[in-house]
């Protein structure tokens, strides 16, 4: 099956800070999604980004589909942006996908006031 | 619009023992997703239903593991007997449809159910 591998692991920042999280995936897909998981566990969509740029408000993100990589940015970090981020893919099975979202590890953030 | 319910939030039994879980999805959605994460890693499928008929289900342990979504709209999952190693975050989800449209296939998650076995 096709694999997803977040990078980095672990990240710590000041308040105020940026940051860039990165997803490579293995295989061609036709939908990408990113997941904020807050302390509380709930998973909060971001964005829906199989390939391009999207952005809203401090959050942005860029799919490479060529390339087989995403991109997740954080500006001006705050406390609240605190928690587990997720990329999750569904593979390009001949151009229908099955909503099957296969998840990467994840990028655990956490950030200081 | 309402988003999708999960319920219990919280659940600790014994092993051995069974227990249920009860998901409603986004209204109008067709296509309905459960998912298990394990403390630590990201959530793993277990099945996943278009309307009343499952479409994958090759990772559910079906020894233990059972579930069902009769009307096409909520669904229910059922562990039993439950197993040290079923403790987890069973997320439910849904989609407006499994098929590839542009947003068709947006997953939208529930707040999970946590079952811890002792």
């Amino acid at each position: 099956g096709i694999q997803v591998e977040q990078s980095p692991p672990d990240l710590i920042l000041q308040e105020g800070a940026n940051s860039t999280l990165r997803c490579n995936f293995s295989d061609s897909v036709n939908n990408l999604q990113w997941f904020h998981q807050n302390p509380w566990g709930q998973l909060i969509n971001l964005f829906y980004i199989p390939s391009g740029t999207k952005q809203n408000g401090r959050l942005s993100a860029t799919t490479v589909a060529t390339e087989r990589y995403s991109l997740l940015y954080i500006s001006s970090s705050q406390t609240t942006d605190s928690g587990v981020y997720f990329c999750a893919v569904d593979p390009n099975a001949g151009g229908t996908s099955y909503g099957k979202l296969t998840f990467g590890q994840g990028t655990i953030l956490t950030v200081h006031p | 619009e309402a988003g999708v319910a999960q319920s219990p939030r919280y659940k600790i039994i014994e092993k051995r023992q069974s227990v249920a879980f009860w998901c409603n999805p986004i209204s109008g959605h067709a296509t309905l997703y459960w998912y298990q994460q394990i403390l630590g890693q990201g959530p793993k499928l277990l099945i996943q239903f278009q309307n009343n008929g499952v479409v994958d289900d090759s990772q559910l342990p079906k020894d233990r593991f059972s579930a069902e979504r009769l009307k096409g709209v909520d669904s229910t999952l059922k562990i039993q007997p439950a197993k040290l190693e079923d403790s987890a975050v069973y997320l439910c989800a849904s989609s407006l449809t499994g098929a590839s449209f542009s947003g068709a296939n947006v997953l939208t998650f529930g707040a999970g159910s946590r079952l811890t076995v002792l």
